[in-house]
């Protein structure tokens, strides 16, 4: 069981706009830790989507955002496309564990 | 250009030792933290591990503490997972990662596989 909730399987249509949630609790989102997301197609390395809640790295198309409120936060894509098809981690820090930690991941089905 | 280019697939038997290796470059090796992240079959990322590459500090996922040890050699800008005692269910492929937890982790090794079977 994770530290991180995440939804295992969220999917839409090309064109669609999906969210994929990240919920944590007081000692790691909830407490200001920043939330960072990767992208992971099997048999690759996983990149870096979104880091610092909501910045995105040079290279990442501006479909792909980041929020965070509370003791959660959300990856949203539009313009939903196949390529996209992958699986999704949040990743942040938690104080009482002293660790990084990851959510279990979402697999995204473009339909 | 930031690489991380890690060492070749690995075959172990439950109880031996196993060390994977990266070796970085495009960047300044001690100015950037280094952690480690597994993946088992059919399961999400683990975070194994950090060290420091400033001072060689670390900390380590507490299912691992007395199991894994992170080293890097300055001199070869390469960091070094050493992982004993294998069972079965440390079977995954090992990736080294570029940055910390607060930083995320910006650049990523190509992954080594590590199987352990009797």
């Amino acid at each position: 069981q994770s530290v991180l909730t995440q939804p295992p399987l969220v999917s839409g249509a090309p064109g669609q706009r999906v969210t994929i949630s990240c919920t944590g609790s007081s000692s790691n989102v909830g407490a200001g830790y920043d939330v960072h997301w990767y992208q992971h197609l099997p048999g690759s390395a996983p990149k870096l989507l979104i880091y610092g809640d909501s910045n995105r790295p040079s290279g990442v198309p501006d479909r792909f955002s980041g929020s965070k409120s509370g003791t959660s936060a959300s990856l949203a894509i539009t313009g939903l496309q196949a390529e996209d098809e992958s699986d999704y981690y949040c990743q942040s820090y938690d104080s009482s564990l002293g660790a990084s930690v990851f959510g279990g991941g979402t697999k995204l089905t473009v339909l | 250009q930031v690489q991380m280019v890690q060492s070749g697939p690995e075959v172990k038997k439950p109880g031996a030792s196993v060390r994977v290796s990266c070796k970085a470059s495009g960047y300044t090796f001690n100015t950037y933290d280094i952690s480690w992240v597994r993946q088992a079959p059919g399961q999400g990322l683990e975070w194994m591990g950090w060290i420091s590459g400033r001072n060689g500090n670390t900390n380590y996922a507490q299912k691992l503490q007395g199991r894994v040890t992170l080293t890097t050699d300055t001199s070869t800008t390469t960091a070094y997972m050493d992982l004993r005692s294998l069972r079965s269910d440390d079977t995954a492929v090992y990736y080294c990662a570029r940055g910390g937890a607060s930083t995320g982790y910006d650049a990523w090794g190509q992954g080594t596989l590590v199987i352990v079977s009797s």
